[in-house]
Order: C-alpha cells, then structure tokens, then sequence
C-alpha cells in the first residue's frame, strides 16, 4: 500500500459545479497537509496548507482534514475552466526532515 | 524575483551519455529537492539537500548524483543515461523555517529524453 494514494482521473465537470478532490494516507504521524495546483507543462504551486484536522478556506477554495479517518479533500466551488489542472495533494509529519510525500494527482478538466 | 530556476528546458540525450540539470534559487532557501515526474505517477523525489554541504537520497536516487556547495545552487548529475531515465525533471526548494513553512517552490522543469 502507498503512503498516500490519489485517484488520478480524469475529472470531467460543466462549469460551476463543485468539484471534491480526494486523497488517503496511511501514516499516523503526518500532520500537514497541502494542496498543489499545476498547469500544463508547468511546475507545482502551493494552493492550501492546512495543520491537523478541521477546515480551511480560501476564496471558492475549501481544504478539510479528517486524520481519524487518514482521508483529506479539496473542495472548488463555482468551477471555472481555469481551474482546469492536475491537482496534487502532500504531506509531512511534524518530526523527522519535514520532506512531504506527494500522492499522483488528479487531472480534473472544467468544461464551459 | 526569478524563484526557482532550472537549465535546460529541454534536452534530448542518447544512451549512454551525461548530462548536469542545473537548478538555482534566489530566495535564500535551505531545502531543496530534485523530483522526476512521469505521466500520471505523481512527483517522485530524487534527492534532497537541508543545506549547503548536505545532502541525501530520496525514493528513487539509482542513476543520478547530486552535489550542494552553496546555498542558492543543487545541479543534479545524470551519469550514462538510460531509457529509463526520460522523464519531466522538477527542482523546488523550501524554506523550512521557525514557523513551519515548508510550502516548496517549483521550477518550471526539464523535459528530458533519452534514445
């Protein structure tokens, strides 16, 4: 079993829907979890950071950690075609190097 | 502010030889990373360096070699390439500082392939 584990996609939805991105993790000790958004032939680049459980929000941007359940997601509200991009979710425990494991990432496509 | 730096942006190789992916920050960050990224399989991380003269393997180190003499530069050595080898080639960095940022800027990537 991989320590983080990610549906690749793709995900297809019309324009202003809500989209849930998922990821599972099966280490006890990570406690910070992010959200990297990526482009096509481009680099990563952080969306949302979150510490422990609960919610955080940003804009149409939701991040929610439930550790009980090892299980993070990303909410995108009002989907728009810019948001068209592979998502990638990572996370570290608070000891150790801090070197965050990354799962596959999720292609999700937002069609007008 | 440049960010995160990678040369080149493309490259094509043939079996055998050896190239350096060179990766430079201006951010004055102490972490950095070497990840290769295929289709579909996430970021797998190479290498990493906490500081200037430090360095350590990653998931996936077999094929490659890198070296930290200074804070802002972590160059990542490819020796006899082999098909395996091609692959989209990110360099981050992070600052890892009192506060727990550990946010890791990207680069843009080094598309290689090798034939």
């Amino acid at each position: 079993q991989k320590e983080v584990e990610q549906d690749p996609g793709p995900l297809s939805v019309p324009e202003g829907a809500i989209v849930s991105l998922n990821c599972t993790y099966s280490n006890s000790a990570f406690q910070y979890f992010m959200w990297y958004r990526q482009y096509s032939r481009k680099g990563p680049e952080l969306l949302m950071y979150t510490y422990s459980s609960g919610n955080k929000e940003d804009g149409r941007f939701t991040a929610q950690v439930d550790k009980s359940s090892k299980y993070i997601s990303l909410f995108i509200r009002d989907s728009q075609p810019s948001d068209s991009a592979t998502y990638l979710c990572a996370m570290h425990s608070s000891g150790g190097s801090y070197i965050p494991t990354f799962g596959r990432g999720t292609s999700l496509i937002v069609h007008p | 502010n440049a960010g995160v730096t990678q040369t080149p942006k493309f490259r094509i190789l043939k079996i055998g030889q050896s190239m350096t992916l060179q990766c430079t920050q201006d951010m004055n960050h102490n972490y950095m990373y070497w990840y290769r990224q295929d289709p579909g399989m996430g970021l797998k991380l190479i290498y990493y360096s906490v500081g200037a003269g430090i360095t350590d393997k990653g998931e996936v180190p077999n094929g490659y070699n890198v070296s930290r003499s200074t804070t802002e530069d972590f160059p990542l050595r490819l020796e006899l390439a082999a098909p395996s080898q091609t692959s989209v080639y990110f360099c981050a960095s992070s600052p890892r500082d009192r506060l727990m940022n550990t946010e890791a800027f990207f680069g843009q990537g080094t598309r290689l392939t090798v034939v």
